[in-house]
């Protein structure tokens, strides 16, 4: 069965050290990916996809995902945290081939002060 | 006007009521989604609809029933739901292009329903 695996629920970073929240899929063929936020109660809003191409993909608010195929993940990375990046973080990917986007549970993101 | 609006942002509502929720979008998309979030999940796809063709997820009760009609509107009304549908319903849009390629989703603020 398809599926995406964001394995930590939560993640706590100091604010301006590096953060990485983990995506792995698994999911046949060349997939698109993405990663959404969500701040508290608002909807989700876009930061970034991969459709083909350079593995290193930036997307906003200073956010960027490496792709990596023999892996199957597409982490989401920023090199200095800051607090207003606490939120809630998506990873979701789509088969080429049908509208079905599988999303990760997500991973809660803490930047500490 | 934002992309994305949802109506109500919150509705309470028993177990024999009828309401609807109301989607509008104002980016000129082609394609509208109805997803319902809870707490600790992955977001449950309920219904699409993409260049005039509605999708649809089986596993969503026919307690649910979404509403499309035209690109800009999205429905879902709701009948004699459970407490266990309370959530929050999200809407989203995307444009979606002929040989399958998406866009990214564009979501709405949510609804957030509680049934008694």
């Amino acid at each position: 069965a398809q599926s995406v695996a964001q394995p930590e629920d939560q993640v706590n970073v100091a604010e301006g050290n590096p953060l990485t929240v983990k995506c792995t899929y698994s999911v046949s063929g060349n997939p698109y990916l993405f990663w959404y936020v969500q701040y508290p109660n608002r909807g989700l809003q876009f930061l970034l996809k991969y459709i083909t191409g350079d593995n290193l993909v930036k997307g906003s608010y200073g956010f960027e995902a490496e792709f990596n195929k023999s892996q199957t993940s597409f982490h989401l990375k920023k090199p200095s945290a800051l607090v207003s990046d606490s939120a809630l973080y998506f990873c979701a990917v789509r088969d080429r081939s049908n509208y079905q986007l599988i999303w990760g549970a997500g991973t809660k993101l803490i930047i500490k002060p | 006007e934002t992309g994305v609006t949802q109506t109500p942002r919150h509705l309470v509502m028993g177990m024999t009521n009828k309401k609807s929720l109301k989607c509008e979008q104002h980016l000129g998309h082609n394609a509208m989604y109805w997803y319902k979030q809870s707490a600790k999940k992955p977001l449950e796809l309920m219904f699409v609809y993409s260049l005039e063709e509605r999708v649809e997820n089986n596993s969503v009760p026919s307690r649910f029933s979404p509403e499309c009609p035209n690109s800009s509107h999205l429905f879902l009304h709701l009948h004699t739901l459970q407490p266990e549908d309370s959530a929050l319903y999200l809407c989203a849009s995307s444009q979606e292009l002929a040989g399958g390629y998406t866009g990214e989703l564009f979501f709405g603020e949510g609804s957030r329903l509680t049934v008694l």
